[in-house]
């Protein structure tokens, strides 16, 4: 199993509270994403990162920031939770451009009240 | 807009015979592809990939075939087994763009003992 832990792994959280969700890796890779997935859509991606202070916006990134300052960590924040914004979040991470797995991590479970 | 798309969300087979699960992608770009398989409350796992340099890669009973010019691929599963039970999701890669995976919406494999 690839190193990747998130945390928390469950969280309830009310409508317009900030909410950090962590991704920490042990596998040095290079490349770091959150993805959401939900009935009907699939695994979109959020953000994702290519290294330290490296980042970029995913298919749905409004809501949602990202930061990276060392190689393991990877964080997405919702700067003021909404309901829409109830899903399981995963990290994932890859290594090189080309030809390269995705691994991906247990799963965050976030349901916004 | 959805650029790699499972059009099946459900399939049920009898154990032992072959499970084939479809995907469909619109970016002509795209030149990697991975499937993966995910169990409920679990991260989603790496199955097998291809390139598109090759039509076909098998890996036991897995086997990936992929036909370009239809953008199209598949999963074969032979023989299924109980165990097999998940939901499968497609990825595809594409080149010289960075590192950013487009997944499918997945499809609910059942294998019936």
């Amino acid at each position: 199993d690839a190193g990747i832990t998130q945390s928390p792994r469950h969280k309830v959280t009310e409508t317009g509270t900030p909410v950090t969700l962590r991704c920490h890796q042990t596998e040095n890779h290079r490349y770091m994403y959150w993805y959401r997935q939900d009935p009907g859509h699939g695994l979109r991606l959020i953000h994702y990162s290519y290294g330290v202070k490296d980042t970029d916006k995913g298919e749905v990134s409004d809501g949602y920031s990202v930061s990276r300052s060392k190689t393991e960590d990877f964080l997405l924040t919702l700067e003021s939770a909404t309901s829409s914004q109830t899903s399981v979040y995963f990290c994932a991470i890859s290594e090189s451009t080309t030809g390269n797995t995705i691994y991906f991590g247990e799963g965050s479970w976030l349901t916004v009240v | 807009d959805q650029q790699v798309k499972q059009n099946s969300p459900s399939l049920s087979v009898q154990e032992g015979r072959i499970s084939i699960l479809n995907c469909d992608y619109t970016n002509s770009m795209f030149d990697y592809f991975l499937w993966y398989k995910k169990y409920p409350a679990e991260g989603p796992t790496f199955l097998i990939s291809i390139s598109s340099i090759k039509d076909k890669n098998e890996d036991g009973r897995f086997t990936v075939f992929l036909n370009k010019s239809a953008k199209h691929l598949s999963l074969h599963i032979v023989p299924s087994q109980p165990g097999d039970s998940a939901v499968y999701f497609c990825a595809a890669l594409p080149r010289k763009t960075g590192n950013q995976f487009y997944f499918g919406t997945g499809t609910s494999l059942t294998v019936i003992p």
